[in-house]
């Protein structure tokens, strides 16, 4: 059974555009949202994570918008860079789960230089 | 600082075999994990541990043990490798502080199981 719903699998962007990737979660409990990003031979790392009485946090060229009602959180990345090409994870995390999170299938993105 | 290092990199066994993974931190965090990373599937939370004598089944515990006897080691064994258990592995350790969380993950293990 699938916690989080991650979409698309793969994504190409041409240098400078907007990488646009997203999650959905059934779970009401999840009270963290997490994105992480991994490159090859690398393990993950986080990149930005948002909590649910907020609906956008913003970092950088990274920003995370959360859609309570909808049960959706998605990961922009403005002037996508060729440096950006890794794969990004979305996680959730249940209240008081003594820090278990639960990761998404992945997306992995490529950025044309 | 060398954050959460991984051993071997690289392993392939046989079936049947057994080996361990070994995983340590040097961040003094309480929390620390092991996962899976297969193609498709994300990442798929092992075994955790709350702190030294305390540890606990995640997702996809089965075929493997751990323990956790100091703060900084926290050892992944399987007990008889199954072609089923090819797969990365990565060991983390949790940071909580200012209000979130932050997983730190090690380099990975590469395990191959023929």
């Amino acid at each position: 059974q699938q916690q989080v719903k991650q979409s698309p699998q793969s994504l190409i962007v041409q240098k400078g555009g907007i990488s646009i990737i997203n999650c959905a979660y059934e779970n009401t409990a999840f009270d963290y949202f997490p994105w992480y990003q991994q490159f090859p031979g690398k393990g993950p790392a986080l990149l930005i994570a948002i909590r649910p009485d907020v609906s956008e946090k913003k970092e950088g060229r990274f920003t995370i918008s959360f859609n309570k009602s909808a049960k959706q959180f998605s990961l922009h990345i403005m002037d996508s860079q060729p440096g950006d090409s890794a794969t990004y994870f979305c996680a959730v995390r249940i209240s008081g789960s003594a820090r278990q999170l639960t990761f998404g299938s992945g997306t992995q993105l490529t950025v044309l230089p | 600082n060398a954050g959460v290092t991984q051993t071997p990199k690289f392993q392939v066994l046989k079936t049947g075999q057994s080996m361990t993974l070994q995983c340590a931190q040097d961040m003094n965090h309480e929390y620390m994990s092991w996962y899976r990373q297969d193609p498709g599937m994300g990442l798929r939370l092992i075994h955790y541990s709350v702190g030294a004598g305390i540890t606990d089944q995640g997702e996809v515990p089965n075929g493997y043990n751990v323990s956790r006897s100091t703060t900084e080691d926290f050892p992944l064994r399987l007990l008889s490798a199954a072609p089923s258990q090819t797969s990365v592995y990565f060991c983390a350790s949790t940071y909580l502080g200012g209000g979130y969380e932050k997983l730190f993950f090690g380099s990975g293990t590469q395990l191959s199981v023929l």
